[in-house]
């Protein structure tokens, strides 16, 4: 069964600084998709970014970009330039693909991100 | 807007109460579920759907009943409310391709006393 992992249940960052979460994962197949989630306190779940599997080029939106290590099995999400809007708590996701005859999501257990001003 | 309208927002129930946590989604999206949040423990998922007639188990389906019989509708129906169903309940859609992701509704935080 697929497994994710985010082991620092909470970090900080200093204001304009870079901060990088981590995420692995254990699976036996080579086609799935990644995905980054943030939850700010409004409890909304926002897509940040996501990575198909079989694109080697890691996956960058604006000031978010992912460090996408198929062979390693992890998936860390770098923050660059962080800002107190940042805040939040950061969830990593795994989905097999529709091929697989499932469509669930697997969700780590999350880590929080405090922005120091 | 298209997107998950998850509705109350907020509920509190008494033990032994029953209620139904209303989803509906504007996407087309084949797949529906729902997970509830709990300190520490991240999204567990409850029940899912792949479509209109056809609904599963999750993690954590005890206490919970679904029914899908539109492509749009999951409600989620709490068949006698107990305190350790307090929690944050979230409904989410995704396409059947599941390449964009998770949409997410905006949660219901509800209490049972």
């Amino acid at each position: 069964a697929q497994t994710v992992t985010q082991s620092q249940p909470e970090m900080s960052v200093q204001e304009a600084e870079t901060v990088t979460l981590s995420c692995t994962y254990d699976t036996s197949e080579s086609d799935y998709y990644l995905f980054w989630y943030k939850q700010p306190p409004s409890r909304q779940m926002i897509l940040v970014i996501r990575q198909e599997a079989y694109k080697q080029q890691n996956a960058t939106e604006n000031r978010f970009s992912v460090n996408f290590q198929k062979a390693a099995k992890s998936f860390s999400l770098k923050i660059s330039d962080s800002q107190l809007g940042d805040a939040a708590m950061y969830f990593c996701a795994y989905r097999r693909p529709p091929t697989s005859g499932t469509y669930k999501y697997i969700f780590g257990t999350g880590t929080r991100l405090k922005v120091l001003a | 807007n298209a997107g998950v309208t998850q509705t109350p927002k907020f509920q509190v129930l008494k033990t032994g109460q029953s209620m139904t946590l209303q989803c509906a989604q504007d996407m087309n999206h084949e797949y529906m579920s729902w997970y509830r949040q709990d300190p520490g423990m991240g999204l567990r998922l409850i029940h899912y759907s792949v479509g209109a007639g056809i609904t599963d188990q999750g993690e954590v389906p005890n206490g919970y009943n679904v029914s899908r019989s539109t492509t749009e509708d999951f409600p989620l129906r709490l068949l006698s409310a107990a305190p350790s169903q307090t929690s944050v309940y979230f409904c989410a859609s995704s396409p059947r391709q599941g390449r964009i992701g998770y949409t997410f509704g905006s949660g219901t935080r509800l209490t049972v006393v």
